[in-house]
């Protein structure tokens, strides 16, 4: 059963630093390409940021660029956000989902349930 | 970026109607890159159809998605107690990959 689950989330202040992990079980990890998605309270879903299997293709959102840092490890099978700079419309629920078979070109058809961020001084 | 608009924003009916949600694209969406998933209060997404059209793993065939180029639309056709829940439009096929701002399906 394919099973991802994030951490890492909490409460940070203004220009501070974050990193999420996302475990990922029931799939062979370093095939697939990964994604992390957001969504504000009461607002709807924001894409944050995609990693292709090997590393090879990172994408970045507007709003995120310069800021997050998105890696992998396949040995770990597990994928990593590094968020600096955190300002307070950066709250949100932290989804990692995951992509397609050597593509980010794809739907997501499995997510973790979530992992909450708050800047807030 | 492509920018999706749904409509409507929220649709009021009761179990057992079909329900027609919309999703237009600014732009045209390539290879019918368009996947529905739906929400409900404190829970992840879940993804419905994805290629336009093709069901996901497990989801009933009361959901069905349809269209292509700038026009989609999800169907559900017998509305069951737990369909009443959000469905966001997404689209993967230009980056940035870009989601509607959702429709609230709400029992009547």
């Amino acid at each position: 059963e394919v099973e991802l689950v994030e951490s890492g989330g909490g409460l940070v202040k203004p220009g501070g630093s974050l990193r999420l992990s996302c475990a990922a079980s029931g799939f062979t990890f370093r095939s697939y390409s990964m994604k992390w998605v957001r969504q504000a309270p009461g607002k709807g879903l924001e894409w944050v940021s995609s990693i292709s299997s090997s590393s090879g293709y990172i994408y970045y959102g507007d709003s995120v660029k310069g800021r997050f840092t998105i890696s992998r490890d396949n040995a770990k099978n597990s994928l990593y956000l590094q968020m600096n700079s955190l300002r307070a419309e950066d709250t949100a629920v932290y989804y990692c989902a995951r992509g397609g078979v050597g593509t980010t070109e794809s739907h997501y058809d499995y997510w973790g349930q979530g992992t909450l961020v708050t800047v807030s001084s | 970026e492509i920018v999706l608009t749904q409509s409507p924003g929220t649709l009021s009916l009761s179990p057992g109607e079909r329900a027609t949600l919309s999703c237009k694209a600014s732009q045209r969406v390539s290879s019918s890159c368009l996947a529905w998933y739906q929400q409900k209060p404190g829970q992840a997404p879940r993804l419905l159809i994805y290629g336009a059209s093709s069901r996901a793993t497990g989801i009933p065939d009361r959901f069905s998605g349809s269209g292509s180029g700038t026009d989609f639309t999800l169907t559900i056709s017998r509305l069951g107690p737990e369909d009443f829940a959000m469905y966001y439009c997404q689209q993967y096929g230009s980056s940035p990959d870009t989601f509607g701002q959702g429709t609230k399906l709400e029992i009547k």
